[in-house]
């Protein structure tokens, strides 16, 4: 069955980098579109990022661009994000999820991140 | 940026029915999709396209939009359907996707 596992979740101190991986099986990772969302705790899920099935096209949350960068390795089917300059607002639950036909499903069980000094 | 306007709660009675709306101006060119997440899980697709259910969601699920707001309206809601919902849309540009406030939904 279709399966997506995060990793690379942690505590972080303010200004560092960090760099989350997901895991995809089950399906055929080169042919769809995959996002992260993140959830800060207690809060609303917000819309991180988007990668297309190809890497030919990114797109970016505001609030995260030019900071966190979107890739992926069809060859080891896998979904990456590169977070650099974080800040204690970016702690959250961070969950990677499958694009079909613009739906985001299904998900991961996600991944903390926390940045504090 | 753009955003997308949900009521913080709704509640209602078990066999009731329960509706909750999301408004964002660029809802009658694109898309709304719906997402309920239980506590201390990953959300799961329950509408999508505005009114298309996915496999597996029970039928008391159903979606409508209308100019700027699209609904999702629980018939029939049963207590295992307390969750957080949250609709789904992208600006007019089709680029940036946003997530609703979300709608803590109560049934009791």
């Amino acid at each position: 069955q279709v399966q997506l596992v995060e990793s690379g979740g942690g505590v972080v101190q303010p200004g560092r980098s960090l760099r989350l991986s997901c895991a995809a099986s089950g399906f055929t990772f080169s042919s769809y579109g995959m996002h992260w969302v993140r959830q800060a705790p207690g809060k609303g899920l917000e819309w991180v990022a988007v990668i297309w099935y190809d890497g030919s096209n990114k797109y970016y949350a505001d609030s995260v661009k030019g900071r966190f960068t979107i890739s992926r390795d069809n060859s080891k089917n896998t979904l990456y994000l590169q977070m650099n300059s974080l800040r204690a607002e970016d702690t959250a639950v961070y969950y990677c999820a499958r694009d079909v036909i613009a739906a985001l499903g299904p998900w991961g069980q996600g991944t903390l991140v926390t940045v504090s000094s | 940026s753009y955003e997308l306007t949900q009521p913080p709660s709704v509640s209602v009675s078990p066999g009731q029915t329960a509706r909750i709306t999301c408004s964002g101006d660029a809802l009658p060119k694109k898309y709304a999709y719906w997402y309920q997440q239980k506590s201390g899980q990953a959300p799961v697709l329950v509408i999508y396209e505005d009114s298309k259910r996915p496999s597996g969601i029970p039928e008391r699920f159903s979606g409508s939009s209308s100019g700027t707001m699209a609904t999702l309206t629980i018939s029939g809601a049963q207590v295992e359907d307390e969750a957080d919902y949250y609709c789904y849309s992208t600006d007019s540009s089709g680029n940036q996707n946003v997530f609703g406030t979300g709608t803590k939904v109560t049934v009791l």
